[in-house]
């Protein structure tokens, strides 16, 4: 019930094209669902972020859509860019009682945008 | 501002040897987490500390240990190092109260 599903795991987009990345939870009490992006020798680096009262949140070339009901969520990055070729995680986690939130990451979508 | 520094960011170690690392996180973020990351089993979370005390755990052998500091600088070290603790460790800080982890660049460690 902890896992988070992630698809697909590569993706090969044309320049200026969208990339959609999808990941579906079973965890109903999970209440926060960053991105990361993760370039080659560098960490995850938080790209944008959702709570459930929301059901879309955009930050310039990149939208979250969120649906509650299929537990479901996505990243659409609009205009790819040759720049955007990287790895993405999509994560889920929940408010523990320790005020901590406990980051359970799907396995990567490895993007490549093509010039 | 200065983001979350670990140290050092290559290590190779052998079988038995045992290892410290050390995550500096970003100036006023007082929880530090760490997550191991490899191409099996993806990014894991080891455990989180907030204010000198370790808050979370994940599921992790007692090998992985950690501790922070009063000025919120976290070490993490593994004893007894097998093939398979061979990742890129990483730490990410937070202010606490749920707010956004940001991570590290890591530390690559190998194990011949």
């Amino acid at each position: 019930q902890q896992q988070v599903k992630q698809s697909p795991q590569s993706l090969i987009v044309q320049k200026g094209g969208i990339s959609i990345i999808n990941c579906a939870y079973e965890n109903t009490a999970f209440d926060y669902f960053p991105w990361y992006q993760q370039f080659p020798g560098k960490g995850p680096a938080l790209l944008i972020a959702i709570r459930p009262d929301v059901s879309e949140k955009k930050e310039g070339r990149f939208t979250i859509s969120f649906n509650k009901s299929a537990k479901q969520f996505s990243l659409h990055i609009m205009d790819s860019q040759p720049g955007d070729s990287a790895t993405y995680f999509c994560a889920a986690s929940s408010l523990m009682n320790t005020g901590f939130q406990k980051l359970v990451f799907g396995t990567g979508t490895r993007l490549l945008v093509s010039p | 501002k200065a983001g979350v520094t670990q140290t050092p960011r290559y290590l190779i170690k052998t079988r038995g040897q045992q290892v410290t690392l050390s995550c500096s996180p970003i100036s006023g973020h007082r929880s530090v987490s760490w997550y191991q990351q490899t191409p099996g089993q993806g990014l894991q979370f080891l455990f989180e500390y907030f204010s000198e005390t370790q808050r979370n755990k994940g599921n992790f052998p007692g090998r992985f240990s950690g501790r922070q500091f009063s000025n919120s600088r976290s070490e993490m070290n593994v004893s007894t190092l097998e093939l398979g603790d061979s990742a890129l460790y990483l730490c990410a800080s937070s202010p606490g109260g749920g707010s956004a982890q940001h991570f590290g660049d890591g530390t690559r460690l190998s194990i011949l």
